[in-house]
């Protein structure tokens, strides 16, 4: 069964050091979305792609937080430098516009990051 | 005022009961309303998707939704201790790119 992969699925980094995340969505896939869940809330949009374009980065700390999909498959999220407050799980998903619906997205098992 | 109100519980209920979760909206443009459920350390997996309003059943679970009170529900008959999980309910707008917006979860625990 085709699905998300996500590496690493644990992470554990010192404040102020860079961190990278990667994610390869399901083949041909071509909606890719980048989620921040911390613990006991909801997963938060950080951004949305469609191929290798950014459809949405409203909520991505820019500062710190870059994101790219430059082939149009898989993606890299990186934080740089990491703070206490971005300790969370970060969680990517994939979906397809020929699917019932452009939302009906499905999640990797995520990587836990823990800044000290 | 979040966009998307859920309980987080927890809830605990005896295995064999039939579970009730809800969740709240204030966007009335939403159109698509999905239940997701993640076990702990894992990504969410979707279980129920809906379009507008009505409902929709898939074995032991039925998907609820009202637009008019802007309240969606999933029910869980026979609940199993299997079904021990967080429950998120998601929403988006329709057409476009559009986001999803996740309620904060459910916990639920079903006990032998």
């Amino acid at each position: 069964e085709a699905e998300v992969a996500q590496s690493p699925r644990y992470k554990i980094t010192e404040k102020s050091q860079a961190v990278a995340f990667w994610c390869d969505p399901i083949s041909g896939h071509a909606t890719l979305y980048w989620y921040r869940q911390i613990l006991g809330q909801g997963p938060e949009l950080l951004v949305q792609f469609q191929d290798e374009s950014v459809v949405d980065d409203s909520q991505l700390p820019k500062d710190r937080f870059s994101a790219e999909r430059l082939k149009g498959v898989d993606s890299t999220l990186k934080i740089q430098p990491a703070e206490l407050g971005d300790s969370a799980m970060y969680l990517c998903a994939s979906s397809s516009p020929g699917q019932s619906m452009n939302t009906e997205a499905f999640f990797g098992q995520g990587t836990r990051l823990t800044v000290v | 005022q979040k966009e998307v109100e859920q309980d987080p519980g927890p809830l605990s209920v005896p295995e064999g009961a039939i579970v009730s979760l809800n969740c709240t909206y204030s966007n009335s443009a939403f159109q698509y309303f999905m239940w997701y459920r993640q076990y702990s350390r894992k990504g969410p997996e979707l279980l129920m998707y809906t379009y507008s309003s009505g409902n929709k059943e898939d074995g032991r679970f039925t998907a609820q939704v009202d637009k008019s009170s802007k309240y969606i529900s999933l029910f869980i008959r026979d609940s199993q201790p299997s079904d021990s999980a967080t429950y998120l309910c998601a929403m988006s707008l329709e057409g476009g790119y559009n986001k999803l917006i996740f309620g904060a979860g459910t916990r639920l625990a079903v006990h032998p």
